[in-house]
């Protein structure tokens, strides 16, 4: 079985210039998530999709990222305008059954490193 | 104050050794406890779930003190291949997010 997967594995833009992550999760997966690392900082949740709603977007850190799950499939993470405090790794996570269950066990995709000079 | 806080590292262990982690959290209605493992650049991986009773897997065992907001992974006979970065991860509770801590860095000598 496929695992979560991640495109690009890494990605290097300039300040003010837009860009785009894509996860495609385990499939039949109800649940995905975005989680990101800063640098030296712990990984951090960014926000869950149950199929294709936003169950808990909470951890987004300003208007300037924008996540879509159309269909109940991929998820797409676009940041525009990139800043430099954006960079770090962008971790994706999904899950099967519901994410009610207290020991619900998340898969993580291996990530896109985003550098933002 | 961090919600979840981990034993600063790295910790360096011969092969073969005992090494014990620790980790507590601030948050005294948390539900679910779990520890990732995640090796250099790559993505964390569930190692174990924490259980109230506690649990072992093999080489791994995890404890959790509610009383005390704290949990334990303990590893027995480390290996080579136990170098990693350690992560204790808490559910505030089933409508919420998980919360990651900073991690815990493992080399294991050999």
């Amino acid at each position: 079985e496929a695992g979560v997967t991640q495109f690009p594995s890494h990605s290097v833009i300039e300040k003010g210039q837009t860009v785009t992550l894509r996860c495609d999760p385990i499939s039949g997966h109800d649940n995905l998530y975005w989680y990101r690392r800063v640098m030296g900082k712990e990984i951090k949740f960014l926000l869950h999709f149950v199929k294709e709603s936003k169950q808990d977007e909470s951890g987004m850190p300003n208007n300037r990222f924008l996540a879509e799950r159309t269909g109940g499939t991929y998820s797409t993470l676009k940041v525009q305008p990139a800043e430099l405090e954006d960079s770090g790794v962008y971790f994706c996570a999904s899950s099967q059954g519901s994410w009610r269950e207290y020991q619900e066990t998340q898969y993580f995709g291996p990530g896109t490193r985003l550098l933002v000079l | 104050r961090k919600e979840v806080e981990q034993d600063p590292g790295p910790f360096n262990v011969p092969e073969g050794a005992t090494v014990a982690f620790n980790c507590t959290y601030s948050n005294s209605a948390s539900q679910s406890f779990f520890w990732y493992r995640q090796d250099c650049r790559k993505e964390p991986k569930l190692l174990m779930s924490v259980y109230s009773s506690g649990n072992e897997d093999g080489r791994f065992t995890a404890q959790l003190n509610r009383a005390s907001q704290y949990i334990s992974l303990l590893i027995r006979d480390s290996k080579l291949s136990d170098s990693a970065t350690y992560l204790c991860v808490v559910r505030r509770n089933r409508d919420d997010k998980i919360i990651f801590g900073k991690g815990t860095r493992l080399h294991i000598l050999p």
